[in-house]
């Protein structure tokens, strides 16, 4: 069975300052990935995703994200928040291989930044 | 490119009643996918189609129903609403890459049903 754990319900950071949205993982199976984001009343976007190549993975807005196996942890960092990132932050693990179609999500971690 | 629409924004029923929400997937995408997001649930997966047929589930009961028509074009039904399926509905789609979904998802913003 495949899990996904965001260790902290609510960051609140100061803009210009690092951001650190914490995932850990569980899965039977080589995992995909994911971050999405959701601004307040819109859907989902995806941030960025990883799918067994390079583990440190790029995405949108300055986000990125590294797979660490040993840790079994998928962290999301920025270098310096912008009041434009907050949001809810959603880690997302899923198996392509059984081809279910489903997606298992976190709970959300809610990202407040701070003037 | 529009990106997934969804209707109605809003919809409120009482109890008993059912609820039709529809979801309008990226041109081109062949893949729809339904979600419920309930206050303290989370999101749940309830329902992927893909090229008309149902392909998965979730563990939501019979009285969640759906189906794809042609232009992949999707709906969602809700029979004998209950209070606690009060919920934001959320639609994705995706393309598929050979023969397999590709997990890159895009949503609309959501149907918010509320049930009195």
């Amino acid at each position: 069975a495949q899990s996904v754990t965001q260790l902290d319900s609510h960051v609140s950071v100061s803009e210009g300052t690092p951001v650190l949205l914490r995932c850990n993982y569980s899965s039977s199976y080589s995992p995909s990935l994911f971050w999405y984001v959701q601004h307040p009343n819109k859907g989902l976007q995806l941030l960025l995703k990883y799918t067994s190549a390079a583990t440190l993975v790029k995405g949108i807005n300055g986000f990125e994200a590294e797979f660490k196996k040993s840790e079994t942890s998928f962290h999301l960092t920025k270098p310096s928040a912008h009041m434009s990132d907050a949001a809810e932050y959603f880690c997302v693990v899923s198996d392509f291989s059984s081809n279910t179609g489903k997606l298992i999500f976190g709970q959300g971690t809610t990202l407040q930044v701070k003037p | 490119e529009a990106g997934v629409t969804q209707s109605p924004t809003h919809l409120i029923k009482t109890r008993g009643q059912q609820a039709t929400l529809r979801c309008s997937p990226i041109s081109g995408h062949t893949s729809v996918y339904w979600y419920q997001q309930a206050l303290g649930l989370g999101l749940q997966f309830l329902l992927w189609y893909d090229e008309g047929e149902e392909r998965n589930r979730g563990n939501f009961p019979p009285r969640f129903s759906g189906r794809q028509f042609p232009n992949y074009s999707s709906e969602l039904n809700v029979n004998a609403l209950e209070l606690e399926d009060s919920a934001l509905y959320l639609c994705a789609s995706s393309l598929k890459g050979g023969g397999r979904y590709t997990g890159e998802l895009f949503f609309g913003e959501g149907s918010r049903l509320t049930v009195l």
